[in-house]
């Protein structure tokens, strides 16, 4: 069992290239979640999705886009990198609330972007 | 602004010691949750406890609720050194769909 998937797990970017990060998860989880962790910040909440289809706002969702197209997959892109966005990103999936696992959040390995 | 703030920021303590991390929130919340992060990884999920429990246990793990605070406390008795790792608060949002927010999280050391 897998779990949570990402790709690539390291990546150097130029200013103003873009880029996308895959995420897959196995579980059939309906919500699927990005965050950001950055040293002193903790994990910042870019984006979620409550379901196939769905996405919403983060806490920080400016610079980036996502997309939902499949129930196992969520999509982050980044269209114009900055070196601001020089971060580990985290994939993560949860089931929905009221099933037996529905609170458990599970994250993938992480994503390490730097932008130069 | 984080939701969750932990408290202290780095811990260091011996092996066999008990460790002692805080977690303080700001909103109303539906439950909230503890998270562990070794060096270089994903979080793994340690222990939920809703906002209608006061004290949950799972093996040498205790946290506590005190919603009138807005605070939580998770007790890691007889350290050892594997226990060494980040460790983060998560707060379910009563509001609106079902999102987490993290907290800033603490470091602990345990030394061998």
């Amino acid at each position: 069992n897998a779990g949570v998937t990402q790709t690539p797990k390291f990546r150097v970017l130029k200013t103003g290239q873009s880029m996308t990060l895959l995420c897959a998860q196995d579980m059939n989880h309906e919500y699927m979640y990005w965050y950001r962790q950055d040293p002193g910040m903790g994990l910042r909440l870019i984006h979620y999705s409550v379901g196939e289809g769905t996405t919403a706002k983060g806490e920080v969702p400016d610079g980036y886009n996502v997309s939902r197209l499949k129930k196992q997959n969520f999509l982050l892109g980044l269209e114009s990198a900055a070196p601001s966005q020089t971060s580990v990103y985290f994939c993560a999936s949860s089931d929905r609330a009221g099933t037996a696992s529905g609170n458990t959040i599970y994250f993938g390995e992480g994503s390490w972007l730097t932008v130069v | 602004s984080q939701q969750g703030e932990e408290d202290p920021q780095a811990l260091s303590i011996q092996e066999g010691e008990n460790a002692t991390m805080n977690c303080s929130y700001k909103t109303s919340i539906n439950n909230l949750q503890w998270y562990r992060q070794n060096s270089g990884r994903g979080l793994v999920h340690l222990i939920l406890i809703r906002s209608n429990e006061r004290e949950k246990h799972s093996g040498r793990l205790r946290v506590t609720l005190d919603t009138s605070k807005k605070s939580s406390s998770l007790l890691i008795t007889a350290s050892r050194a594997a226990d060494t790792a980040s460790y983060f608060c998560a707060t379910a949002l009563i509001s609106g769909t079902y999102k987490y927010i993290f907290g800033t999280g603490t470091r602990l050391k345990v030394l061998a």
